[in-house]
């Protein structure tokens, strides 16, 4: 089961670009890379998922270099509506060796006008 | 999320007593997650279920229960309540490879 690393918190100022980076270093090969975000007193809502190299969206951007034991979440200038806690998760959401993913403490992001 | 729908959505329970949240989901998925948060800490996971027949322990599983009576529709039992169970509990769904859609969260408190 993968075991992920991320800050605890991080600050920034509206329109600012942040980068909340997440170590993975016993991504296993059939794991994906999941963000999700989650406001206070809500349900964590899914961002963005990928594999390897670049996956953006109309929210995010996901960059994962090419040994994948780590990825990089970008959220192109933020706003106060960005503040949220950022949960990175490694696994395999398939039949075979169904590894529970694991949510952790996640990343507090900040956003200040 | 609309789609996920937890009843009630926050409760006041005694020690000893028996209490029951309900999930409902309209999006047709076969997976149904329990999972509960403690404050300032990450989600933990009590069960899941791939489908009606099937039932799995998560991470913190002792103490609670769950039946999945359809595909839409699972529900997480606390036999006897104790305080340390005080928590936000979520119910989640997902489809095969595909991520999970949360539900706005069951706020319990035991006393």
């Amino acid at each position: 089961l993968a075991k992920t690393t991320q800050p605890i918190s991080m600050d920034s100022y509206e329109g600012q670009e942040v980068n909340i980076t997440c170590s993975h270093n016993n991504i296993a090969t059939n794991d994906y890379i999941t963000w999700y975000q989650q406001f206070p007193s809500q349900g964590p809502r899914f961002i963005i998922q990928g594999y390897k190299t670049k996956v953006t969206n109309e929210v995010a951007s996901l960059f994962i270099p090419a040994d994948r034991k780590s990825s990089t979440l970008s959220l192109p200038r933020v706003s106060l509506s960005d503040t949220a806690v950022y949960y990175c998760l490694v696994g395999d959401e398939g039949d075979t060796g169904f590894q529970k993913l694991v949510f952790g403490t996640g990343t507090r992001l900040l956003v200040s006008p | 999320d609309a789609d996920v729908t937890q009843t009630p959505r926050n409760r006041i329970t005694k020690t000893g007593k028996r209490i029951m949240l309900e999930c409902s989901q309209t999006k047709g998925h076969d997976r149904m997650y329990w999972y509960r948060q403690d404050p300032g800490l990450g989600l933990r996971l009590i069960y899941y279920s791939f489908d009606v027949k099937d039932i799995n322990k998560g991470e913190i599983s002792d103490g609670y229960s769950v039946s999945r009576q359809a595909q839409a529709k699972f529900s997480l039992s606390l036999e006897s309540a104790i305080p340390n169970q005080t928590a936000l509990y979520f119910c989640a769904t997902s489809d095969f490879r595909e991520t999970q859609y949360f539900g706005p969260g069951t706020r319990l408190l035991v006393l």
